[in-house]
């Protein structure tokens, strides 16, 4: 089935350092892919849509300086979290369509765990 | 107010059993998909089930099924002989519109299942 594999599953970093999270689609293309953040026992909520080629979309909220998105291959997303600080720890994960198989079927990636200290 | 609305926060079933997580949706599209996503305790976000609004058969796969009764906006995920494997996190979520772009899901707050022995 396919496969979205993200990177680093954790990462811990000093406040005022910037972390690159990655997720890649490793056996379709993914024109679009999201990423979410999700707090201890809550939801995921949609943080931005990156599509191919294009900037990002992000959600009401989201600060687009603070989390920068880069999409420049149909298999490669990445997240950037610019000067973190500790509130913005939290578990990041994306999620990539593919059209194959049932129409709207979304594979998630495995997730990042972000403490910033 | 609320799309996806998850009433349980947590669930407890006997091993071997079935058991049913609810969810109800709103949304004033003719078109939509209706997801449920399991979430282990490692955070990974496993892709369980599918269910297109124009479906007219409720969605299985193996030991899952969907009680998708469209009139009442109820899509409810039903596990049936439940294992300890099934002790996770699930989340209810939706797509609106069938074709299109972005495809970005809305989710529920999630349902804690605790299967016992």
């Amino acid at each position: 089935g396919a496969v979205v594999s993200q990177h680093p599953s954790w990462v811990i970093c000093k406040s005022g350092t910037s972390v690159k999270i990655e997720c890649r689609s490793l056996d379709f293309q993914a024109t679009t892919m999201f990423w979410y953040r999700q707090f201890p026992k809550q939801s995921l909520m949609l943080m931005a849509t990156s599509n191919e080629g294009s900037k990002a979309t992000y959600e009401q909220g989201v600060e687009k300086d603070k989390f920068l998105i880069n999409h420049a291959s149909l298999t490669l997303s990445t997240l950037t979290v610019t000067s973190a600080h500790p509130e913005d720890s939290s578990f990041y994960i994306c999620s990539a369509r593919t059209y194959r198989g049932k129409l709207g079927k979304l594979f998630f990636g495995s997730g990042t765990q972000l403490s910033v200290l | 107010a609320q799309k996806i609305t998850q009433t349980q926060p947590g669930m407890f079933v006997q091993e071997k059993e079935a058991v049913t997580l609810d969810c109800t949706y709103d949304t004033s599209d003719q078109s939509y998909g209706l997801f449920w996503y399991k979430q282990p305790s490692s955070g990974e976000m496993i892709f369980l089930i599918y269910q297109g609004s124009y479906d007219e058969q409720n969605a299985t796969e193996g030991r899952y099924s969907l009680n998708f009764q469209k009139a009442r906006k109820s899509a409810n995920l039903v596990i049936s002989a439940s294992q300890l494997g099934d002790s996770a996190m699930y989340f209810c979520a939706m797509r609106e519109g069938l074709t299109g772009t972005a495809s970005k899901l809305t989710f529920g707050t999630g349902t804690r299942l605790q299967v016992t022995l």
